[in-house]
């Protein structure tokens, strides 16, 4: 069973204008996590924002905010104020496991393209 | 700039030979992670290391190992390559693991292209 699902394989956003991209997951643990990548078309992976199962308040890291709802199982990533810069393939992971024994699972990417 | 380093950044080599992909965490980071990124199979966790163990395993074919030295930098080893095996090999670091230590900042990747 997919544990990330990213249900938008294309994204088009105006530039200026506010875009959520969607991410829902499925897990058992109680503890888990929350991340969002960004992969522009040089190949390497990003870092955005990181959103903790037990963190009571959406993260939010510059014009990146993560729109968690643990009882929906989503965590969608909202862009602000889109820019050029932001056009990428952007990708949901969820951590299990914890301490220094973990992984990431990866959905499968939203190619986000802003245009002027 | 990540801080985690990968060589080489492109690798072209044939069928049924051997590369060896080399990766350096961040500095103070103990856990590597590698990971494959194929246009088939999208990006997928292959093997965890912490400290120079082994800590968890994921997709990892028999044909790939990896190791981690004493200095933390950590080695990919493929063998017998096939042509499925062309892929973007990505090196991640972390730290302890908590607070916001589970966050992995990843290397700039190996571009593994098999003929």
């Amino acid at each position: 069973a997919q544990k990330i699902t990213q249900t938008q394989p294309g994204m088009f956003v105006q530039e200026k204008e506010a875009v959520t991209l969607d991410c829902t997951y499925d897990t058992s643990d109680q503890s888990y996590g929350l991340f969002w990548y960004k992969q522009p078309s040089s190949g390497e992976m990003i870092f955005l924002i990181y959103q903790g199962s037990y963190d009571e308040q959406n993260a939010t890291e510059g014009r990146y905010s993560l729109n968690f709802q643990k009882a929906r199982k989503s965590a969608n990533l909202v862009i602000s104020a889109s820019q050029l810069g932001d056009s990428a393939m952007y990708f949901c992971a969820m951590r299990e496991g914890g301490g220094s024994n973990y992984k990431l699972t990866f959905g499968k990417g939203t190619l986000l393209t802003v245009n002027p | 700039d990540s801080g985690v380093t990968q060589t080489p950044k492109h690798l072209i080599t044939a069928t049924g030979q051997r590369v060896t992909l080399r990766c350096s965490p961040r500095s103070g980071d103990l856990s590597v992670y590698w990971y494959q990124q194929s246009l088939d199979q999208g990006l997928q966790f292959l093997i965890q290391y912490y400290n120079g163990e082994e800590r968890a395993k994921g997709n990892i074919l028999e044909r790939f190992s990896a190791q981690q030295f004493p200095d933390l930098h950590s080695e990919l080893n493929l063998s017998s390559l096939e042509l499925g095996d062309s892929a973007l090999y990505f090196c991640a670091s972390s730290g302890t693991g908590q607070g916001n230590g589970y966050e992995q900042y990843f290397g700039p990747g190996t571009r593994l292209t098999v003929t």
